[in-house]
């Protein structure tokens, strides 16, 4: 299994800002998925994006993906105070290997 | 999306009872489910993988006597916290995964465990 790490820790913008956070992996990934945690939740599943894509969006949401540097980004647009959570990203190594969590960016978004 | 769901939702015990969280999966059949913990503004901790009908695998420093894990069924994995402690009020989150595709990691509300 690996962990990806998420960059920075925390940040707060206003609202209608754009947030962008980043998330660094060791080793060659078959996907990268990204969470939500609001507090006292469990995870939301945001977006999942393959090893062979670039780029991809869900609404709001922008992810990328770097391969050649291990590393993705979450972009989102337009930002809402209902966008105050924690993001986690878990790269998956494929092999249903276990997936574990880094610490997270905590996102404030102030109306 | 997939939905897991947990029960319960919340749960306050007496030192030395024994707490059971279920999780299930409601629209898919998962091949593997894991165990989550989470203490106050921290990440989540794996605690165990379970795969349906085998033992689970413990992670490093999680006793398998005190957190007992069964995946009976492909929709369901329970976790008994046996003689619990106030050490072990926590945040419980369980996942699961269907083995096909993408291999997503669809993730309960959680289960907030409170040993008094």
């Amino acid at each position: 299994s690996q962990q990806g790490e998420e960059d920075p820790q925390a940040l707060s913008i206003q609202e209608g800002e754009n947030a962008t956070m980043n998330c660094s992996y060791k080793t060659s990934i078959n996907n990268l998925q990204w969470y939500r945690q609001n507090s006292g939740r469990g995870l939301v599943h945001l977006i999942l994006i393959r090893s062979n894509e670039r780029e991809k969006h869900s609404g709001r949401l922008r992810v990328t993906l770097d391969t050649s540097k291990k590393s993705s980004s979450l972009l989102i647009t337009a930002s809402r105070a209902a966008d105050t959570a924690s993001y986690f990203c878990a790269p998956d190594s494929g092999g249903y290997q276990k997936v574990t969590f880094g610490t997270g960016t905590k996102l404030q978004v102030i109306p | 999306g997939a939905v897991v769901s947990q029960h319960p939702s919340r749960v306050i015990c007496k030192s030395g009872t024994s707490v059971k969280i279920e999780c299930r999966s409601l629209d898919f059949q998962a091949t593997t489910m894991f165990w989550y913990r989470q203490f106050p503004k921290q990440s989540l901790m794996l605690m165990a993988t379970s795969n349906e009908g085998s033992k689970a695998t413990y992670e490093q420093g999680v006793e398998k006597d005190k957190f007992l894990i069964n995946h009976a069924s492909l929709t369901l994995s329970t976790l008994t916290v046996t003689s619990a402690h106030p050490e072990d009020s926590s945040f419980y989150i369980c996942s699961a995964r269907a083995g096909l595709g993408d291999n997503e990691q669809f993730f309960g509300p959680g289960t907030r465990l409170t040993v008094l």
